[in-house]
Order: C-alpha cells, then structure tokens, then sequence
C-alpha cells in the first residue's frame, strides 16, 4: 500500500539535544511538507519542499532544520533552538500530476522534551 | 495575511442530530478550501474540498460544505451525524497562486453520543 510513514510514533529527549524526525513516502510525490500540530492552535507550516535538494521555510521555521536529497524523504530536525519543541509532527506530500491540490498526511511523531 | 477560524471548538451532539460547524477565512483572492477530519488514532485525511464551479460540495461519509464567497465562509454540514462521526475537523485554505501554503484552523472537537 502507497502512503506515508513517520517514525517513531513516540520520541522523548531532553532538553538541548537535537532530534530528527523521519518521514517517507512511497506515493512518488513531488511535494512534501511538515507541520506542527499543537492543542487549540491547528496545524502550523513548518518547511516545505516542491523538489529534490530544494525547500522552503513555511511560517515557523525557526529552530527546525531540513533536507530533501531524495523524492521519498523529507527529515525533520529539531533542534535546541526551538524554545518550544514539546508538540505533534505531522508530515504531508502531494502530486503535481493527478489531484494537485491535495495533501495526503502521515500518522504524526509526538515528540515530548523535558 | 491569510487567516482561517473556527468558531466552534467543542461540539457534543447526538446521534441523529444535524452539524454545522463554522469555518471563516480571510483573504481577498481566489482561495481554494478544504475540510479534513481527524479520527482518534488515526491520520489526518480529507473530507471534502472547493476548487470552483458549484459551491456546494459534497464529500465523503454524507458531509456537505457550502463555499458562500460574499460572507467568506465555507461551513460543513450533515444532516444526521453518527457516534463514528466524532473526531476533530479542520477547516483549511490555500490561495489558489500559493497552494503550498494551507492555513488551518484551530479545529473543532465534535463527540458524538449515542
């Protein structure tokens, strides 16, 4: 089955370390994006790439630090400049070809720093 | 700058009982509109979206949304909800020059009771 996997499901670290988080599609999408996800507030963009070896900060890139060398991964990483890292991830992508318009989502890594 | 709100945060119905939940957004251009709904467990996936043509959509498991341009809303409907219908729904935007980046709403939190 084609979809989108985001590992772990569950990340605790401590305060001052970075963590990457893993996303991965094998949809063959274009796009891909994160987001950050926090109780009464929605989904906020975090960084965003169209392609391979290319992306785009979204609306609260600040403390996060991305890569795309590759059409099916999209990493995460958080780093201890986030002053607020404790939040839900979700990762996303879409296709140019079939339904341009449509985000498909991962099944989110809640992280937890302490 | 886009913005999206939802007015109502947290709705308990019945079964059998009509939903409506607000969805306003604000922009002056031409927009593109989403609702997604997100069950316990489970990702985040699309319910129904507005691109152009007739603003009435409808989308999956019986829900409706009306696109009414003039009041810049996009409210989800459904005539009779069901105790599977609980989860939480987001309104979302893009605009239709900028579909990388969708703004969401804060959500709102539905339970439904049989």
């Amino acid at each position: 089955d084609g979809g989108i996997t985001q590992s772990p499901k569950y990340l605790f670290r401590k305060e001052g370390q970075n963590v990457t988080l893993s996303c991965e599609q094998n949809l063959n999408h274009d796009a891909m994006y994160w987001y950050r996800q926090d109780p009464g507030q929605g989904l906020r963009l975090i960084y965003y790439s169209q392609i391979v070896n290319d992306f785009q900060k979204g609306d609260i890139a600040e403390g996060y630090s991305v890569s795309r060398e590759k059409k099916e991964s999209f990493p995460l990483t958080v780093t201890s400049a986030q002053k607020n890292p404790t939040a839900f991830y979700l990762c996303a992508s879409r296709t140019w070809d079939r339904d341009p318009y449509e985000q498909y989502f991962g099944p989110g890594t809640r992280l937890t720093v302490t | 700058a886009q913005s999206v709100s939802q007015h109502n945060h947290h709705v308990i119905l019945s079964e059998a009982a009509s939903l409506e939940l607000g969805c306003n957004y604000s922009y002056g251009g031409t927009v593109n509109l989403f609702w997604y709904v997100q069950y316990p467990g489970q990702h985040l996936q699309l319910l129904l979206k507005y691109f152009s043509g007739d603003p009435l959509v409808k989308g999956i498991k019986g829900f409706e949304a009306e696109f009414i341009k003039s009041k810049f809303s996009f409210n989800l409907r459904k005539p009779s909800v069901q105790w599977s219908d609980t989860a939480e729904y987001f309104c979302a935007v893009n605009a239709a020059l900028d579909t990388d980046k969708l703004i969401f709403g804060t959500g709102t939190r539905l339970q439904v009771f049989p």
